[in-house]
């Protein structure tokens, strides 16, 4: 079974662009939750979707959103970019609550 | 407002010895806990977990222990081998939320 997989690995943007990363869940599973990880923050969660539905959110602008598809397939967007919002970027996929989480490798944005 | 804490930021080991990784946690509502294992360029791998119904889960060389009066979980990994080397997070979740928080994770040393 195919495992997640996130496009792009590495991005560089500049302030002020904005950028759409990509996941693509474990076959089967309808959970895609998204994080951010900085170094000493840990990972910080943005937001979950099941079903095409945002179920939470972490604390985070308006500048970060995210939508899912009917495959589960799931992007997020970060608008107007800054130098804070460099970071690796998380996306995990379950089958529901109270289950594990599978993790893709990351994307590592880098904004100059 | 950090909920689950990992206080210790690493830890040395040697090898063959027992390796323990602790966690506090604040919010008396999570039901749910796991570790995960990271290492450099990798997404977090699930190792273990745990709900709170019981005090202990046990997995080949890992053990995780709930102690949910203190709030605090911990995960024993015996014997550590040099593999065993990485950055290791705790997290919780209360069931219904579809939210997971991460601690920031303690780097594990495993010397040979």
């Amino acid at each position: 079974k195919a495992g997640v997989t996130q496009t792009p690995r590495y991005l560089i943007k500049t302030r002020g662009q904005q950028v759409t990363l990509s996941c693509s869940p474990i076959s089967g599973h309808r959970s895609v939750s998204w994080y951010q990880q900085t170094p000493g923050q840990g990972l910080q969660f943005l937001f979950e979707y099941f079903s095409e539905t945002q179920r939470n959110k972490g604390n985070f602008p308006g500048r970060f959103s995210g939508r899912q598809f009917s495959n589960s397939r799931s992007e997020m967007n970060v608008s107007t970019l800054e130098l804070g919002d460099s970071a690796l970027y998380l996306c995990a996929s379950s089958l529901g609550s109270n289950n594990e989480q599978f993790f893709g490798p990351g994307t590592r944005l880098t904004v100059l | 407002d950090q909920q689950v804490k990992q206080n210790s930021p690493s830890l040395s080991v040697q090898e063959g010895r027992i390796s323990i990784l602790n966690c506090d946690y604040t919010n008396s509502m999570f039901d749910y806990f796991l570790w995960y294992k990271k290492y450099p360029a990798e997404g977090p791998t699930f190792l273990i977990s745990i709900s709170s119904i019981k005090d202990k889960n046990e997995d080949g060389r890992f053990t995780v222990f709930l102690n949910k009066s203190a709030k605090h979980l911990s995960l024993h990994i015996v014997p550590s081998q040099p593999g065993d080397s990485a950055v290791y997070f705790c997290a919780a979740t209360n069931s219904g939320t579809y939210k997971y928080i991460f601690g920031t994770g303690t780097r594990l040393k495993v010397l040979a």
